[in-house]
């Protein structure tokens, strides 16, 4: 089985920082690899997929990057609305997601 | 607008059963892949099992395989899981999600969820 570790688990920022998580899978996934926000009582949204892909209608605030074993999300310049968990997931070999990473405000 | 809407869900026994519903719209259904993911009240999320647009599966969790079935009714537009020998452990959120992408070679991702519904077992 695929392994997935997010990193940090949880993240400190304020409105306006640059937040950058990072996932690490326990082997190669080439660019298999969806980012998903998720608040509380509430579903998770895609974000990315395909490593880069913005999904349409996301803010252009978000990217991915990376390929093989480990990945990024970035948020330029962090929003109010952008508090939230955020979960990666692998779909190179059936579907694992990370532990997920929390965005809280500073 | 695209629509999953999940129901079934509720406090069950452990060893008992319950059989989950997830009525599709705004799309083709029978045009797609749809799974299940669970997620524990506060915990993370866990894919539970995925099915092919026709009915093919596409896999178990190996925490639920044996005991969940996971089928389709495409005239419907509806998604199941029947999940058997219930545990303290599956208690959980049950989202289905739709794929998208090639999920029979399982490189497809989820792009639209339902809101959930809560399986809850204990005695």
């Amino acid at each position: 089985d695929i392994q997935m570790t997010q990193s940090p688990s949880t993240l400190s920022a304020s409105v306006g920082d640059r937040v950058t998580i990072t996932c690490r899978a326990s082997q190669s996934i080439n660019i298999w690899l969806a980012w998903y926000q998720q608040k509380p009582g509430e579903a998770p949204k895609l974000l990315i997929y395909k490593a880069s892909t913005l999904e349409t209608g996301v803010p252009s605030r978000f990217s991915g990057s990376g390929s093989g074993t480990e990945f990024t999300l970035t948020i330029s310049s962090l929003q109010p609305d952008d508090f939230a968990t955020y979960y990666c997931q692998q779909y190179n070999t059936f579907w694992t997601f990370g532990q997920g990473t929390r965005v809280e405000i500073k | 607008e695209v629509q999953l809407v999940e129901s079934g869900g509720g406090l069950v026994q452990p060893g008992r059963s319950l059989r989950l519903s997830c009525a599709a719209s705004g799309f083709t259904f029978d045009g797609y892949a749809m799974h299940w993911v669970r997620q524990p009240p506060g915990k993370g999320l866990e894919w539970v099992s995925g099915i092919s647009w026709n009915s093919g599966p596409l896999g178990y969790a190996d925490s639920v395989r044996g005991r969940f079935t996971i089928s389709r009714d495409n005239a419907k537009n509806s998604l199941f899981l029947q999940m058997n020998s219930l545990r303290a452990d599956d208690t959980a959120f049950y989202y289905c999600a739709k794929g998208r992408g090639d999920c029979r070679n399982t490189n497809c991702y989820f792009d639209y969820w339902g809101q959930g519904t809560l399986v809850t077992v204990s005695s």
